[in-house]
């Protein structure tokens, strides 16, 4: 079983339209969370830390439910700039150093 | 340097010849991470050096491949008796090690390999 698990997509939706999306993770241990975000034949770049009581930056907010083992990521009024792969990393609490990430999930914003 | 430098970008090779990537970390963090990424994956964990030494490299997917970070700056990832399952981006992040910028990865804009 994968640590992380993520829908690849594509998520094809129009421009200023509200998406979310969701990563599971299969160890309760795990500390941090974080979504990345990979343009095509980019590299990944930190979108943002998910903390245990919820955050927001902007249009982004990010959502933990350490019961249910999930993380969610909404963006709102989607623009076309926000066309990306977003990865779900995990962080376990007994390896500090380990990240485990997600296959991403594809999201296309269409005018 | 002011970002994770990766050099080759692109080195197409033949099947069963050896390969080295060079990774730069950022200047000052002790943290180097190795990944691979095939197309429509997510990244995977190679190998993680603290300083000079490996410190974890249980992701190296067997003895063909070696890295090393002699002087706790550079690492260089080694690929002997390249073959087609190879071809893959492989990327190197850093992190400050320790402290509130452990958990921040930063990578670079990786090492695309083709192994023909």
């Amino acid at each position: 079983r994968k640590e992380v698990e993520q829908d690849p997509g594509p998520f094809n939706v129009p421009e200023g339209a509200t998406v979310a999306f969701n990563c599971t993770y299969s160890n309760s241990a795990s500390q941090s969370f974080f979504w990345y975000r990979q343009d095509c034949r980019k590299e990944p770049k930190l979108l943002m830390s998910v903390y245990s009581s919820g955050n927001e930056d902007g249009r982004f907010t990010a959502q933990l439910n350490r019961a249910s083992q999930y993380i969610s990521l909404l963006i709102r009024d989607s623009k076309l700039s926000d066309s990306a792969t977003y990865l779900c990393v995990v962080n376990p609490r007994y390896n500090f150093n380990k990240f485990y990430f997600g296959s991403g999930t594809k999201l296309n914003v269409k005018p | 340097g002011a970002g994770v430098s990766q050099t080759p970008s692109n080195k197409v090779t033949e099947k069963g010849k050896y390969v080295e990537l060079r990774c730069d970390p950022i200047s000052g963090h002790t943290a180097l991470y190795w990944y691979r990424q095939s197309l429509g994956q997510g990244p995977e964990f190679l190998i993680y050096f603290q300083g000079t030494g490996a410190a974890d490299d249980s992701g190296l997917p067997n003895d063909r491949f070696f890295a090393v970070r002699p002087e706790g700056s550079v690492s260089t990832l080694k690929i002997q008796r390249t073959e087609r399952g190879d071809s893959a981006v492989y990327l190197c992040a850093s992190t400050m090690g320790a402290g509130a910028g452990a958990n921040v990865l930063t990578f670079g804009a990786g090492s695309r390999l083709t192994v023909l």
